[in-house]
């Protein structure tokens, strides 16, 4: 079975800290996804990585940056976290190429920022 | 752009009636589709995808979705609801011409099963 683990099932941070969201996966998978869950919004894509070292961004990545040095282990990182960060934060991965393409995500972070 | 709606905030099902939570897409080409399910307090999981091929897929659970392309729609069912059923639905799409391989999200919908 995939298994997609997340550093933390809830978190609570203060405005203006600095956060750090991990997320492990244990099947070599190459691509890597960080979403953003809010209610009535579904899911929001904030940054992934094809691989190693590299890294795109999604739908809204202002605020968040993304670090990706071991193939296992994707980081989302809130430079300075704010009240509207206040979220549901999913992590994802995928098999590469084209022939299984649905994702597996991890149980989730609930962030919390006051 | 791609975009994926589900109409629906919530439905409601008697258990033992059959159920249905609708989606619709637009996207550019044949599109992959996805319907996950998400329990309270955890992750999605992934309940069943079309590709190609038979119209009528089948998942985890019970869960069917069939694929109407004339009218870009998605729709989840199952015959026979159980009140372990009720959860958060999302369907998603992805371009399969999309090299990110990123899913687009409905807002999904709540299913709540009556007992």
């Amino acid at each position: 079975d995939v298994k997609v683990t997340q550093s933390s099932r809830y978190l609570v941070k203060r405005t203006g800290e600095k956060v750090f969201l991990e997320c492990v996966q244990d099947m070599d998978h190459e691509n890597m996804f960080w979403y953003r869950q809010d209610p009535g919004l579904g899911l929001r894509l904030i940054y992934f990585s094809y691989d190693v070292k590299m890294k795109e961004k999604g739908d809204i990545p202002e605020g968040y940056s993304v670090s990706r040095e071991k193939k296992e282990r994707f980081s989302l990182i809130l430079e300075s976290a704010s009240t509207n960060q206040t979220s549901m934060y999913l992590c994802a991965s995928r098999y590469p190429g084209q022939g299984l393409p649905e994702q597996y995500f991890g149980p989730g972070t609930r962030l919390t920022v006051t | 752009a791609q975009s994926v709606a589900q109409p629906e905030d919530q439905v409601n099902v008697a258990e033992g009636n059959p159920l249905t939570v609708k989606c619709t897409y637009s996207v550019s080409g044949n599109p992959y589709l996805f319907w996950y399910v998400q329990y309270p307090n955890r992750g999605l999981q992934f309940l069943l995808k079309y590709i190609t091929g038979d119209n009528l897929v089948k998942g985890s659970y019970g869960f069917e979705a069939e694929f109407n392309k004339s009218q870009t729609s998605f729709h989840l069912k199952k015959p026979s609801a159980l009140v372990s059923d009720s959860a958060l639905y999302f369907c998603a799409v992805r371009d399969p011409m999309d090299s990110s391989y990123k899913l687009i999200f409905g807002s999904g919908t709540r299913l709540l099963v009556r007992p």
